[in-house]
């Protein structure tokens, strides 16, 4: 089965902080996606990534930023922190960008 | 530009009763189609998808949708709820291509009355 994990369950931090959201895929994926998802508005893609130290925006990047470094691996970096983003943040990789995506657990991100 | 229209936010059945939960897409090529659940505080989980071939497509939790080109529908199904079927629910379409990925739908809750 393809395993999809993401650093926190929950997280709590103060606006202006710097926060880290980790992601790892066990599949050998060459895709990963952030999104954020809030009651009423679905899914909104952040940002992907179709291979090491390759990304390409999303709908919703402002106030965002990624990094891939190794191919199992996908970070979300949220430079400073502000209420705005108070979310759960979706990780989720495929193999190929048109075909289904695999999810993470999600995490619950509150800034306060 | 693909896209995906799930009407209405929630829908309520009795336990045993028929689950319909409707998704019409919009694409300009022969698209693929998924459905995902979510629970309470969890990842989205797929439960079923058609890419090509038979358009009644089976999948877990005795959870099926049937393509129709001609409607531009990816209807999901189930002939008798259950308690544990109450979640929320994602319709996804896509097109093969290298530019391509999944648009998700807005979602739609399921609750089940005892």
């Amino acid at each position: 089965d393809v395993k999809v994990t993401q650093s926190s369950r929950y997280l709590v931090k103060r606006t202006g902080e710097k926060v880290f959201l980790e992601c790892v895929q066990d599949m050998d994926h060459e895709n990963m996606f952030w999104y954020r998802q809030d009651p009423g508005l679905g899914l909104r893609l952040i940002y992907f990534s179709y291979d090491v130290k390759m990304k390409e925006k999303g709908d919703i990047p402002e106030g965002y930023s990624v990094s891939r470094e190794k191919k199992e691996r996908f970070s979300l970096i949220l430079e400073s922190a502000s209420t705005n983003q108070t979310s759960m943040y979706l990780c989720a990789s495929s193999m190929t960008s048109w075909m289904e995506q695999f999810f993470g657990p999600g995490t619950r991100l509150t800034v306060l | 530009a693909q896209s995906v229209t799930q009407l209405g936010s929630h829908v309520s059945v009795s336990e045993g009763a028929l689950v319909l939960l409707r998704c019409n897409y919009s694409s300009s090529v022969p698209p693929y189609l998924f459905w995902y659940v979510q629970y309470p505080n969890q990842g989205l989980q797929l439960l079923l998808k058609y890419t090509t071939g038979a358009t009644l497509v089976k999948g877990i939790n005795g959870f099926e949708a049937e393509f129709k080109k001609s409607e531009t529908s990816f209807h999901l199904t189930k002939p008798s709820a259950h308690m544990s079927d109450a979640a929320e629910y994602f319709c996804a379409v896509t097109e093969e291509g290298a530019n391509s990925k999944l648009t998700f739908g807005k979602g739609i809750t399921l609750s089940v009355r005892p």
